[in-house]
Formats: structure tokens, sequence, C-alpha cells
């Protein structure tokens, strides 16, 4: 079975703090992703990874950066956090396929973000 | 602009029935579909994978595809009060982006008992 654990389920933080959460897969996957999801707004993607030390912008990755050290770790960063940032934030992961068609991908957890 | 539509609902039907979740989207160089189920407060979880026209069923769940139609849709059969969840309809788009998915907002179901 596919696995994808993120650091914490939930986190507060105040606002201004740098915010870290982690995500670690352990099926050799080289994708990974991180989402976010607000009601009514769905799954935005933010950042993704399609191998170490690689990183592609998403739909919206103002405010946040990312880490990709290794392979089966995706750190997503919030320099100095805001109010707006409080969300569901979810790491997924992904075999690389080549030229196939399956794009399956999975999530984690989730980590609910409170900024106050 | 690549896009994911599904009705939101609120889609009620009785235990037993089979509940129909349908998805529209844009682009019809699409190849990849997929079906994940999220219960409330929980993450999005795989349960369906589609690439070819037809029908794929697996246990009380069969996915259909109609590419000309660029219309995916998901039928649960015997729909037991566990299913109550939010279905995501996800589609890969070709070209540009097509490295990642593009979700649909849900559609959220309800199995009365």
């Amino acid at each position: 079975d596919v696995k994808v654990t993120q650091s914490s389920r939930y986190l507060v933080k105040r606002t201004g703090e740098k915010v870290f959460l982690e995500c670690v897969q352990d099926m050799d996957h080289e994708n990974m992703f991180w989402y976010r999801q607000d009601p009514g707004l769905g799954l935005r993607l933010i950042y993704f990874s399609y191998d170490v030390k690689m990183k592609e912008k998403g739909d919206i990755p103002e405010g946040y950066s990312v880490s990709r050290e290794k392979k089966e770790r995706f750190s997503l960063i919030l320099e100095s956090a805001s109010t707006n940032q409080t969300s569901m934030y979810l790491c997924a992961s992904r075999e690389r396929t080549s030229g196939g068609l399956s794009y399956e991908q999975y999530f984690g957890p989730g980590t609910r973000l409170t900024v106050t | 602009q690549k896009e994911v539509e599904q009705n939101s609902g609120p889609l009620s039907v009785p235990e037993g029935a089979i509940a129909s979740l349908n998805c529209t989207y844009s682009d019809r160089g699409s190849q990849s579909f997929f079906w994940y189920r999220q219960y409330s407060g929980k993450s999005p979880e795989l349960i369906m994978s589609i690439y070819s026209n037809g029908d794929k069923e697996d246990g009380r769940f069969t996915a259909q595809l109609n590419k000309a139609s660029q219309y995916v849709s998901l039928l649960i059969r015997d729909s037991q009060p566990s299913d109550s969840a939010t279905y995501l309809c996800a589609v890969r788009f070709s070209g540009a982006g097509s490295y990642q998915l593009t979700f649909g907002k849900g559609t959220k179901l309800s199995v009365i008992p």
C-alpha cells in the first residue's frame, strides 16, 4: 500500500511565523505535490516536484516555498504565515510515468493549519 | 481555461439505491480520469481510475467514460450510509499543465438509512 504521511494533523501558528509542513512517502515515487483545500474553492495546487531538487510552481505559489532534498520528503514552507493561509494542506505523491496513462495520485492525511 | 465541472449537490439517495455522480471536463484530448472519495475532515482517497471509453467496474463502483461527450460518471450500487462523502472528479488534461491533475470541486453524497 502507498503510504504518505504528514508531520502534523493540526497546527496553530501566529501571524508572521515561519511554518514548515513535512511530507514523507515510502513508495519511491518521483512526483510529489502540495495542495490546499478551502470550502467552495476545492483543491488548489501550490507546488509540485517531479524529482529531487526539482520544483515547479502550481496555481497559487505566492507566500509559499518548497524543498525536496531527498526523494521521499517534500516540505512546504510558509515564509511568514498570514491569516489567509489558514487552510487544510494536503500532500500527494505519484510514481513517474513515461508516456503511460496512469497518473494515480495518493494523498496524505492532511494538516489543518490555523494562523491566528 | 481547463475546467472540471461537478454538481455540488447535496445528492441524497435512499440506502440500497444507485447513486449517480457526474463530471464534465473541457479538454477533448484528456486521457486519464479519476474518482476520489473524501469524508468530512479527511483527505481524498482514490477509488477509481479510468482511461478508455466505456465502463469499468470495481465492486459496487462503476466508472463510465464518454470522451466524445467529455463526460465521466461514477455509479455506486446498493448505496450504504458509509458512502456518504464528497466525491471528487480529477482529470489529467493534455498539453501544457498535463503534469498535474485538475480536480472538480466535488459532489456531496448523502445516503439516507
